[in-house]
């Protein structure tokens, strides 16, 4: 069965500072997807990035991207230049391409101090 | 575009209790799923629909859960004897079509539960 680490429950960062999330997974399959997710407080949860497994390119959306290490199956998200905005929990999900069920992992949660 | 409304946002009821959330996914998505979420951690999938068919619903406690989307397009949850272990937040999304990657699902605001 597939699994999702993250192994930092809380994390903070200075405004206009870079801070890393950390995420590994498990899976016997070769070909998946993986996704960060963002849910602020008391909001909807939203797509952050996703990264497809046969790409080797990293995945980046603005100030968002990913580091995706495919053999130590680890995917992690740098988010440069922080905003307040940014606060919230991040959870780290994986997709098989033959299954239609996300696996997410337990978050992390982002302080942002101004 | 609306996004996905759920209701209502907060429910309390007593165990053994009976309780039923409601989704409307986007107009126009065909799968629709429900998750629960429990304080601390990840969303967990239980049901999910393509049109008004079951796709997986493998982790649906099926003794006291219950869910149908009649006609394609509304949801509902239901809880039935609800459990103290059944405080989380429920969360419906919608995608546009199932099984394609890269069409996001979309998340409602979630109906927060809490069984005393």
């Amino acid at each position: 069965a597939q699994t999702v680490t993250q192994s930092q429950p809380e994390m903070s960062v200075q405004e206009a500072e870079t801070v890393t999330l950390s995420c590994t997974y498990d899976t016997s399959e070769s070909d998946y997807y993986l996704f960060w997710y963002k849910q602020p407080p008391s909001r909807q949860m939203i797509l952050v990035i996703r990264q497809e497994a046969y790409k080797q390119q990293n995945a980046t959306e603005n100030r968002f991207s990913v580091n995706f290490q495919k053999a130590a199956k680890s995917f992690s998200l740098k988010i440069s230049d922080s905003q307040l905005g940014d606060a919230a929990m991040y959870f780290c999900a994986y997709l098989n391409t033959g299954g239609f069920k996300t696996i997410f992992g337990a978050g992390t949660r982002l302080f942002v101090k101004a | 575009e609306a996004g996905v409304a759920q209701s209502p946002r907060y429910k309390i009821i007593e165990k053994r209790q009976s309780v039923a959330f409601w989704c409307n996914p986007i107009s126009g998505h065909a799968t629709l799923y429900w998750y629960q979420q429990i304080l601390g951690q990840g969303p967990k999938l239980l049901i999910q629909f393509q049109n008004n068919g079951v796709v997986d619903d493998s982790q649906l406690p099926k003794d006291r859960f219950s869910a149908e989307r009649l006609k394609g397009v509304d949801s509902t949850l239901k809880i039935q004897p609800a459990k103290l272990e059944d405080s989380a937040v429920y969360l419906c999304a919608s995608s546009l079509r199932l099984g394609v990657i890269q069409e996001t699902q979309y998340f409602g605001p979630g109906t927060r539960l809490l069984v005393l």
